[in-house]
């Protein structure tokens, strides 16, 4: 059974801090590690990775994969309060079909 | 496009009554999931779709059902409702291009008393 465990649970920062956010998970034959946004209502895609070492980046947000230590992490700099929300990490194993294993979540708050 | 929308918003329900949730894509996306969040607990997959006429279970299917008739819609069923089917549900879709790249309505929240 595949499993994705986030941490912290919840972080609350002022902007302009940086933060880190962490999602280590198991998964038989592994395809694909995801990130999501989720503010009020439905989650956003953000990221998609599949390589070891290889950041992506958008804006202020970047992540990266290690898959020989099973995890990523998502980092925010200089933070917003429009960057309070729940970030969702996925994990997709090899299969027929695209089915993501998400974790429960990171809450992040930021206070102005 | 409206990308994904459902039906209804909001819904009360009494234990043992039945409802249809109605999810509606206008991106042509192949696969479809349905998901419920609860407090504190992420996604979890309830029933997906990988093209019209198929489904398939997912983590929670227990007490739900599913049909895909055609392409643009899929439709979760509570039969019998209960009070642990109190929760928000999501609907979202992807292209068989990029599978990874799920696109989410905006949520029913249902409440079952």
């Amino acid at each position: 059974e595949d499993k994705v465990v986030q941490s912290p649970l919840s972080l609350v920062v002022h902007e302009g801090d940086t933060v880190t956010l962490n999602c280590s998970y198991e998964v038989t034959n592994f395809r694909s590690l995801l990130w999501y946004k989720q503010e009020k209502k439905a989650p956003t895609f953000l990221f998609m990775l599949t390589s070891s070492g290889i950041e992506k980046k958008s804006g202020r947000l970047s992540s990266i994969l290690d898959k020989k230590e099973l995890f990523s992490i998502l980092n925010i700099t200089a933070t917003q309060t429009g960057d309070s929300a729940i970030y969702l990490c996925a994990v997709v194993g090899r299969g027929g079909s695209y089915i993501p294993t998400f974790g429960r979540g990171t809450s992040l708050i930021v206070h102005p | 496009n409206a990308g994904v929308t459902q039906t209804p918003k909001f819904r009360v329900l009494k234990t043992g009554q039945s409802m249809t949730l109605l999810c509606a894509q206008d991106m042509n996306h192949e696969y479809m999931y349905w998901y419920r969040q609860d407090p504190g607990m992420g996604l979890r997959l309830i029933h997906y779709s990988v093209g019209e006429g198929t489904t398939a279970k997912g983590e929670v299917p227990d007490g739900y059902n599913v049909s895909r008739l055609k392409k643009q819609n899929f439709l979760l069923g509570l039969e019998s409702a209960a009070p642990s089917q109190t929760s928000v549900y999501f609907c979202a879709s992807a292209g068989t291009s990029k599978p990874y790249e799920q696109y989410f309505g905006p949520g029913t929240r249902l409440t079952v008393t």
